[in-house]
Formats: structure tokens, sequence, C-alpha cells
């Protein structure tokens, strides 16, 4: 029973373009939300949240958008560069016991 | 600056040998985490620590233990190696201050039980 799902194991983006990454979830006492970048043989890093009260959040060339109604949340990279080749994961947090449950991670390759 | 190392960074074990991952942080974090990483599966919690002396299972914590007896230090050992547990392990840390959510990994260690 996969609480939070990304169902795109890698995404495919020119350099320059928009990159969205999608994220759903299934449970409603999720309190925030996450995305977190990883770079091969690294670590994830924390890239940007948002709590559940709120349906953006910008911080850069990042911006987070959360759907409550359809339980769906995303990640939009604009515009989108190299560096940002890695794998994202979406995480919530449980307000009960401040928890994260994972998504399998999206792949994401910006090509030159 | 302040960090969070794993050792070893990989290790090649075989089945039924105990195995001690080490991590250690800088921070002077409270709250530590384990995590092992599977493809389709993201990053699974094993064992968390809110503090000196604290410890808890969390969503795969069968064959694992973790011990908590410093600030820095969360060990992780495998009692009895099985190949189930090949895998890419990850610690993490948090101070409870910072953004909700946000934790600091360090670089994990690649497991192999043959």
């Amino acid at each position: 029973d996969q609480q939070v799902k990304q169902n795109s194991p890698s995404l495919s983006v020119q350099e320059g373009r928009i990159s969205i990454l999608n994220c759903d979830y299934t449970n409603s006492m999720f309190d925030y939300f996450l995305w977190y970048k990883k770079y091969p043989a690294e670590g994830p890093t924390f890239l940007i949240s948002i709590s559940s009260i709120k349906d953006k959040n910008e911080d850069g060339r990042f911006t987070v958008f959360l759907n409550k109604s359809a339980k769906h949340l995303s990640l939009h990279i604009v515009p989108s560069q190299p560096g940002d080749s890695a794998v994202y994961f979406c995480a919530a947090r449980m307000d009960s016991n401040y928890q994260l449950i994972w998504g399998a991670g999206t792949k994401l390759i910006i090509k030159p | 600056d302040a960090e969070i190392t794993q050792s070893p960074r990989h290790k090649i074990t075989e089945t039924g040998r105990q195995v001690t991952l080490a991590c250690h942080q800088t921070w002077n974090h409270n709250n530590m985490f384990w995590y092992r990483q599977d493809l389709g599966h993201g990053l699974r919690l094993i064992h968390y620590s809110y503090g000196v002396q604290d410890t808890n299972k969390g969503e795969v914590s069968d064959g694992y233990s973790v011990s908590r007896s410093n600030t820095e230090d969360l060990p992780l050992t495998l009692e009895s190696a099985a190949s189930s547990q090949t895998s890419v392990y990850f610690c993490a840390s948090s101070d409870g201050r910072g953004k909700p959510g946000e934790l600091f990994f360090g670089e994990g260690s690649r497991l192999t039980v043959l």
C-alpha cells in the first residue's frame, strides 16, 4: 500500500524547457510535502517543501504546487538546466509522528 | 564544516554474518534515522532515534538493530545478514528546528550480501 506514488520512473526534458515532476498521495493526514534531489553516489538533499495549507511555494527556478482535492503535487523546474539531471523524490510528512513517507523517485534527464 | 559520514561506503559480506554500518554526525542533531533504498521502493525507514538512549522501530526494522549511546553516532547492525538485505543504506539527521521534514543525509553505504 504505497501512500506516496511517483508514477513516472523517468522523464527526459530539453535544456531550457520546463520540467514537471508529479506525485500522488492517498493519506489526508500528511501535513507537509517535500521534494528531495539525489545525484548518483550521494545522499538525497532537500530541495523545496510545501505545507498542506498552501497551494504553491516558489524558490527560484523551483515551484511546488499542491492540489489537495486531487491529492496531487507537482514540482516545476523552469528553465531546466543540465545540473538538474538527478533523481527526484517526493516525500510526505505525517502530522502524527513527523515521519516521512517516500515515493519511488523519478529520474530526470536534461538533454542539451 | 559540520557533516554526516557513513562507513564503510561499500561492503560485501556473506549470509549469516553480523554487519555494522557506522553513522557519525557533527551537527549535534538530536534526531537520527536509518533508511534503505531499493529500486521501485524509494526510501524506507529502518530505525530512528530522537536522542541518547532512545531508539524506535521503523517500517522495515526486522533483522536490524540500532543503539544510541551518544549524540553523534547511530550504528546500524544486521545481526545475521540475509540476501534480502542487499541494499543501499542511508543515515540522516535533523534537529527539528529547520524546515519541517528537512533531513541531512550521508552519502550512503552499499551492502551486498552473498
